[in-house]
């Protein structure tokens, strides 16, 4: 079992709809949470970081559940530039290194 | 420039040969990353260097596989006599460091490296 599991999708939603991603992650160790963003033969980029009480950036919210070990990602009326791969990242205490789920493909549609 | 950048941006090798993969990280990073992303994966771990020291490679899939930082700044990752699982994006990415216990500092990505193995 991969440490961080994803949907891999595709997602394909119209614009201007609501999606959401989740991510579950097996160590409870785990310390820092985020949600990478990666569009087409690009490299990753930082989206935004996810804490327990819940963080929103614009249209963008993310959440973390500890307990049951699971990660959300919603966002609100999706833009044609929202089509990307979403990455659940993880790092475990003391330790810098990122722990990659395999990614959600969104394509919004117009 | 700015950014982490990474040569060569593409690289074709036949099965058997031995590359070597540069990065240039953020200047003044302490930290700097090798990740592996296959077609339609996440990036991988491989490495990870605090400035000349390389304090995790457990993620490097075999003993072809050899990265260094001998200077605390670029870095190159050499794969010895290359075969096709190895080929895939190799990213590099660098930090300010570990800021504490329990914070992290961005890891900031550069364009990867497309390597295929024929």
């Amino acid at each position: 079992r991969k440490e961080v599991e994803q949907d891999p999708g595709p997602f394909n939603v119209p614009e201007g709809a609501t999606v959401a991603f989740n991510c579950t992650y097996s160590n409870s160790a785990s310390q820092s949470f985020f949600w990478y963003r990666q569009d087409c033969r690009k490299e990753p980029k930082l989206l935004m970081s996810v804490y327990s009480s819940g963080n929103e950036d614009g249209r963008f919210t993310a959440q973390l559940n500890r307990a049951s070990q699971y990660i959300s990602l919603l966002i609100r009326d999706s833009k044609l530039s929202d089509s990307a791969t979403y990455l659940c990242v993880v790092t475990n205490f003391g330790n810098e290194k990122l722990t990659f789920g395999t990614g959600t493909r969104l394509t919004i549609i117009p | 420039g700015a950014g982490v950048s990474q040569s060569p941006r593409y690289k074709v090798a036949k099965r058997g040969q031995d590359v070597a993969l540069r990065c240039d990280p953020i200047s003044g990073h302490v930290s700097l990353f090798w990740y592996q992303q296959a077609l339609g994966q996440g990036p991988e771990f491989l490495t990870y260097f605090q400035n000349e020291a390389q304090l995790d490679k457990s993620g490097l899939p075999s003993d072809r596989f050899f990265a260094e930082r001998p200077e605390g700044s670029v870095s190159t990752l050499k794969i010895q006599r290359t075969q096709q699982e190895d080929s895939a994006v190799y990213l590099c990415a660098s930090s300010l460091g570990l800021a504490g216990p329990r914070s992290y500092n961005e890891q900031f990505f550069g364009p990867g490296t497309r390597l295929t193995v024929l």
